[in-house]
């Protein structure tokens, strides 16, 4: 069964920093493209930014208001996931999911879902 | 702010078609495929539909998917109560070179 478990999130004060961790299990991590989505309390998702397989390039693409500020990399040792997140913002508040882009339909972005970690910046 | 624009809330009652519009720009939806996420109450996204009109296994035949142009559209045909949920549209914007979503839309049902 596909897995992904966030962990990490925590409350953080304006411009501190935090990273959080999707641990994969299920699949082959080495080869899927992975994506954080945030959700900020009673709003809707926002994609935060995708990271290819290394296969691909491993390369990353950000959405405008992270871009900068987060980075997103992988350890295929760790079959790990994370979101690195550097001066942080009250409008960071949200609860983090990671997602596999084409695991379980090739080519679909966003198939499988974790339930998420809630970071919260507020002093 | 959201490039794809959804209505904030519909309502049906069992058994009813309820439709949901997606409308974006020749950028997002006029140029890439559409796909949508089903939020149940408390709980994470699910992928209900992908390219525009297809189901994943599992996802029952009352929803449906289609697309035309800069709009798309979801449909839940024999609404029922379990599909009381926030439903977002979302694609890939050329000019953003980033993944967008929808504003989302509740579905009621009365």
């Amino acid at each position: 069964e596909v897995q992904l478990v966030e962990s990490g999130g925590d409350l953080v004060n304006p411009g501190g920093s935090l990273r959080l961790s999707c641990a994969a299990s299920g699949f082959t991590f080495n080869n899927a493209w992975m994506s954080w989505v945030r959700q900020a309390p009673g709003k809707g998702l926002e994609w935060v930014g995708r990271i290819k397989s290394k296969a691909d390039g491993g390369t990353t693409d950000y959405a405008a208001p992270v871009k900068g500020r987060f980075t997103i990399s992988r350890d295929e040792s760790k079959d790990t996931l994370y979101l690195q997140m550097n001066s942080l913002k009250t409008e960071d508040t949200a609860v983090y999911y990671c997602t596999t882009d084409g695991i379980t339909i090739f080519g679909v972005p966003m198939d499988v879902w974790g339930k998420g970690t809630t970071v919260t910046v507020s002093s | 702010q959201s490039v794809l624009t959804q209505p904030p809330s519909a309502s049906g009652t069992p058994g009813q078609r309820v439709t949901i519009s997606c409308s974006g720009s020749i950028s997002n939806i006029g140029s890439n495929y559409v796909y949508w996420y089903q939020q149940l109450p408390g709980t994470a996204p699910k992928l209900l539909m992908y390219r525009n009109n297809q189901r994943p296994s599992g996802v029952p035949d009352r929803f449906s998917g289609s697309k035309s142009g800069t709009s798309a559209s979801l449909a839940i045909s024999g609404l029922r109560s379990e599909d009381e949920a926030d439903y977002y549209c979302a694609t890939w914007d050329d000019s953003l070179s980033g993944r967008v979503f929808g504003t989302g839309t509740k579905v009621t049902v009365l």
